[in-house]
């Protein structure tokens, strides 16, 4: 079974660094590309960039280009999302998705990791 | 990038009915669109791909459609499982957009 496990929620200032994570099972994880996707409170759905675990590759949208930085680690089959100085702007929820082999589609999603920032 | 234009906003409906969510694309991204299915507290849930392929175990009663540039969602005996949250995703290049959603309520 496919499994995407997200790390828990977090609270931090504003300015402070953050890493979250997401962890896949149950499938060849250098096989499938991992987006992240943010929701703001009471919003909808919003790209923020890929990875290829295999090449650790990355697409960014313009959006969020320079203001998240993603990552993966073949060994223990994780991906990261950071941030190296959060924004208040920042609080939301954060999905990690798997792309469908070879497209572009989110077949399986993770919990969700909820990201609050405040001073 | 390619905009993606979600109608309606919200929708009521009571069980039984037969709804439809329309997304229109700014451009033409051949069949490349996905739906998905939110409910409060919870991901996203892929229900169709290829604009009218249904996923494993999604009910039959759920079904997409494309014509041109304009793609629709139609759930046909709208079921009390089926009051949630519906996205739109193209997906036609690597820099992927969502639709603004459709939430479908209880009339």
């Amino acid at each position: 079974e496919v499994q995407l496990v997200q790390s828990g929620a977090e609270g931090r200032r504003p300015g402070e660094s953050l890493r979250i994570s997401c962890t896949a099972s149950g499938y060849t994880f250098t096989s499938h590309y991992i987006t992240w996707v943010r929701q703001m409170p009471g919003k909808g759905l919003e790209w923020l960039g890929r990875i290829d675990p295999a090449e650790s590759y990355t697409d960014y949208s313009p959006s969020f280009r320079g203001h998240v930085t993603l990552s993966a680690d073949k060994s223990t089959n994780t991906a990261f999302l950071q941030w190296s100085s959060l924004r208040a702007s920042d609080n939301a929820i954060y999905y990690c998705a798997r792309h469908s082999h070879g497209g572009n589609f989110l077949d399986h999603w993770g919990q969700g990791s909820l990201v609050t920032v405040s001073s | 990038d390619i905009h993606m234009t979600q109608s309606p906003s919200t929708l009521s409906a009571s069980v039984g009915d037969k709804v439809t969510i329309t997304c229109r694309a700014s451009e033409d991204i051949d069949d490349w669109l996905a739906w998905y299915q939110q409910k409060p507290g919870r991901a996203p849930k892929l229900l169709i791909s290829d604009a009218s392929s249904l996923e494993s175990g999604v009910p039959s009663r759920i079904s997409g459609s494309r014509s041109g540039t304009e793609f629709n969602l139609t759930i046909s005996n709208l079921q009390p499982d089926d009051y949630a949250t519906y996205y739109c995703q193209q997906y036609d290049t690597y820099l992927i957009t969502f639709g603004g959603g459709t939430k479908v309520e209880i009339k």
